[in-house]
């Protein structure tokens, strides 16, 4: 399976500031038809996930522009260029190319300093 | 709006059984895989199983083969996960999500297996 390694696991941020979240897997995430399936996940609390960025660099529908995701292969990066107040919650990423199964990272805890 | 509910949780003694249920509105549901995750607190986001649009594959998690059992109505635009023979390690929030690349997730049912 390939595991998916997060870092860091806390990252306190000041508003207004950027604030970057790592994503390390351990196998090459390019599928065989040519496309990356790296996704990123926000779950404020006691809310379900939502689904920021798919194949890596792809905003879903109503997500601002502050967030973008980037990297290949191995290595993967979301960055949050301003961080407001609602940004708070855990952030997960996913990888949906080598399955079964699909597999997460531990996720990264956001919190305002 | 695309909205999924799921339905089914409760508290189970190990070795029980329990369906889960998963009711899906506004999006053709039969276009769509759907898959089902779990949450826990120790060991976060868990991929469980998933199924063809027609139902004709499936997929499930190693710890999950041979006790569990995806299934779907289209027709009733519902997702089940029957779940036999549970365990303590059972114990979590499970979501019902849509598609493979689980854009859109359900608030989730709480399964607590204890005795």
């Amino acid at each position: 399976d390939v595991v998916m390694t997060q870092s860091p696991l806390s990252l306190p941020v000041t508003l207004g500031q950027p604030a970057s979240i790592s994503c390390r897997s351990s196998q090459s995430l390019v599928y065989r038809d040519g496309n990356t399936y790296l996704s990123w996940y926000r779950q404020r609390p006691g809310q379900s996930p939502r689904r920021l960025i798919y194949k890596v660099s792809n905003r879903d529908s109503g997500v601002p522009d502050r967030f973008s995701g980037s990297g290949s292969g191995t290595d993967f990066t979301l960055k949050i260029s301003r961080v407001e107040a609602d940004d708070v919650g855990i952030y997960y990423c996913m990888q949906g190319s080598h399955r079964p199964p699909w597999t997460f990272g531990q996720g990264t805890k956001v919190e305002i300093k | 709006e695309v909205q999924l509910v799921e339905s089914g949780g409760d508290l189970v003694q190990p070795g029980g059984s329990l369906k889960l249920s998963c009711a899906a509105s506004g999006f053709t549901f039969s276009s769509f895989w759907m898959t089902w995750v779990r949450q826990t607190p120790g060991k976060g986001l868990e991929w469980v199983a998933n199924i063809k649009e027609d139902g004709t594959d499936k997929y499930y998690v190693d710890s999950a083969k041979g006790r569990f059992t995806i299934s779907r109505d289209n027709a009733k635009n519902s997702l089940y996960l029957q779940m036999n023979s549970l365990r303590a390690e059972d114990t979590a929030v499970y979501h019902c999500a849509r598609g493979v690349g689980i854009d859109i997730w359900g608030p989730g049912t709480m399964v607590t297996v204890s005795s």
